[in-house]
């Protein structure tokens, strides 16, 4: 059963302009991460955040996680045209003693020139 | 990329036909995990490992078996292939299973 479900399933922008992604959840979790997925290849690692947890960034990205809603967003900000890709939210938790990271269906991303 | 390796990247096969996919890693890492991507469906885990020898289900792993005798392989095992098995698999490693994955480029399976 997928965990973690994506906002908006699809976002077109234009280069310069910000992206923003958003994942909502329904049971408690360990962690929250986020992976983008290049067409034809797999999936890569953006950022991990942890339950007690707020917000973290890396470069042009900036994630927040609220655990009393059960979300969390992605921005890219500046967004580029090699930002076109699928991003990915995968919930990290202990589930009937076993270890699961379950992943979202993703929200397509495409920033034109 | 983590040193992470699927092999074929593609195949074609008949229904009823055995299929192993291989995931070889040389990172060392402890946790090798199989998923298959569908769309409308995003990843689902199939089956993962823990460790040499130690596996567990995950989401979708009927039809599935696995195997895992060193630290760096995890072979995945379609024992009948079914049409509905047809999909992209991939590859991911950990290092500890609250840790982030590292994925392979992913196997196109394809069984008419």
């Amino acid at each position: 059963s997928q965990q973690g479900e994506e906002d908006p399933q699809a976002l077109s922008i234009q280069e310069g302009e910000n992206a923003t992604m958003n994942c909502s959840y329904k049971t408690s979790i360990n962690n929250l991460q986020w992976y983008r997925q290049n067409s034809g290849r797999g999936l890569v690692h953006l950022i991990l955040i942890r339950s007690n947890e707020r917000e973290k960034h890396s470069g042009r990205l900036r994630v927040t996680l609220d655990t009393s809603k059960k979300s969390s967003s992605l921005l890219i900000t500046a967004s580029r045209a090699a930002d076109t890709a699928s991003y990915f939210c995968a919930t990290g938790s202990l589930q009937g003693g076993s270890e699961k990271l379950v992943f979202g269906k993703g929200t397509k991303l495409t920033v034109n020139p | 990329d983590a040193g992470i390796t699927q092999s074929p990247r593609h195949k074609v096969t008949e229904t009823g036909t055995p299929v192993t996919l291989r995931c070889h890693q040389t990172e060392n890492h402890r946790y090798m995990y199989w998923y298959r991507q569908d769309p409308g469906h995003g990843l689902r885990l199939i089956h993962y490992s823990y460790g040499v020898k130690d596996t567990d289900k995950g989401e979708v792993s009927d039809g599935y078996s696995v195997s895992r005798s060193k630290t760096e392989d995890f072979l995945l095992t379609l024992e009948s292939a079914t049409s509905s098995q047809t999909s992209v698999y991939f590859c991911a490693i950990g290092y500890r299973w609250d840790q982030p994955q590292h994925f392979g480029d992913g196997t196109r399976l394809s069984i008419l």
